[in-house]
């Protein structure tokens, strides 16, 4: 089945500078990739997403970009700002398999 | 809570009882998921279902037992079989084709007292 690893576990940050959190996959037949974010105590939010006939998408201040050959994808946050400290997890779908398998996981700390 | 509600959101169980946890959608997706998320852990599938009258087990299935009987619902039922059930429990749904991400539901805090 997919795997998905996610690094660094942990991130801190000081305040307007960028975030970047790496994911890579073992499936090669994987084709969806979404990223979400979950605050303390409360739900995990898609925030982001891409398909594997993508190489980037940005949507105001987070990025996604997917390298297939290599077989990983990151979540790029720029200018970051205190209300971006949060748990994001990333995932990634296979083909023809319902399910999303997720990565463990990174605290993202935003430092004032 | 965006078209998937779980109730309650703290419940306490005690020892040797069995709970039920409700998960609800109207966004009518197909597939139902129950993740477990222990504090400061990422998450882990129970139990899903693509559809009606039929569901799979995930990687930490022992202890728990769900059914789905309407589209709309899928209950999670934590049994005494399970040892360790103080967790933060979160459902989700999702369409069964296409590539869409989950909806989660707000979560379910619950306590073994």
């Amino acid at each position: 089945g997919e795997n998905v690893e996610q690094h660094p576990s942990t991130l801190s940050v000081q305040e307007g500078d960028s975030a970047v959190i790496k994911c890579t996959y073992s499936d090669s037949a994987s084709n969806y990739f979404p990223w979400y974010k979950q605050e303390l105590g409360k739900r995990p939010q898609l925030i982001i997403d891409i398909r594997s006939n993508v190489g980037e998408k940005k949507d105001q201040r987070i990025a996604v970009t997917l390298n297939k050959t290599a077989k990983h994808f990151s979540l790029h946050i720029t200018e970051t700002q205190p209300e971006d400290s949060a748990v994001y997890f990333c995932a990634a779908k296979t083909a023809g398999n319902e399910k999303l398998t997720f990565g463990t996981g990174t605290r993202l700390t935003i430092i004032p | 809570d965006g078209g998937i509600t779980q109730s309650p959101k703290y419940l306490f169980r005690k020892e040797g009882q069995n709970v039920t946890l409700s998960c609800e959608q109207n966004l009518n997706h197909d597939a139902m998921y129950w993740y477990r998320q222990d504090p400061g852990q990422g998450l882990r599938l129970i139990y899903y279902s693509q559809i009606v009258n039929d569901f799979q087990k995930g990687d930490i299935a022992e202890g728990y037992s769900v059914s789905r009987e309407k589209k709309e619902s899928f209950p999670l039922t934590v049994t005494s079989a399970q040892k360790n059930p103080t967790a933060f429990y979160l459902c989700a749904s999702s369409f069964r084709t296409g590539n869409y991400g989950y909806t989660f539901g707000s979560g379910t805090r619950l306590t073994v007292v």
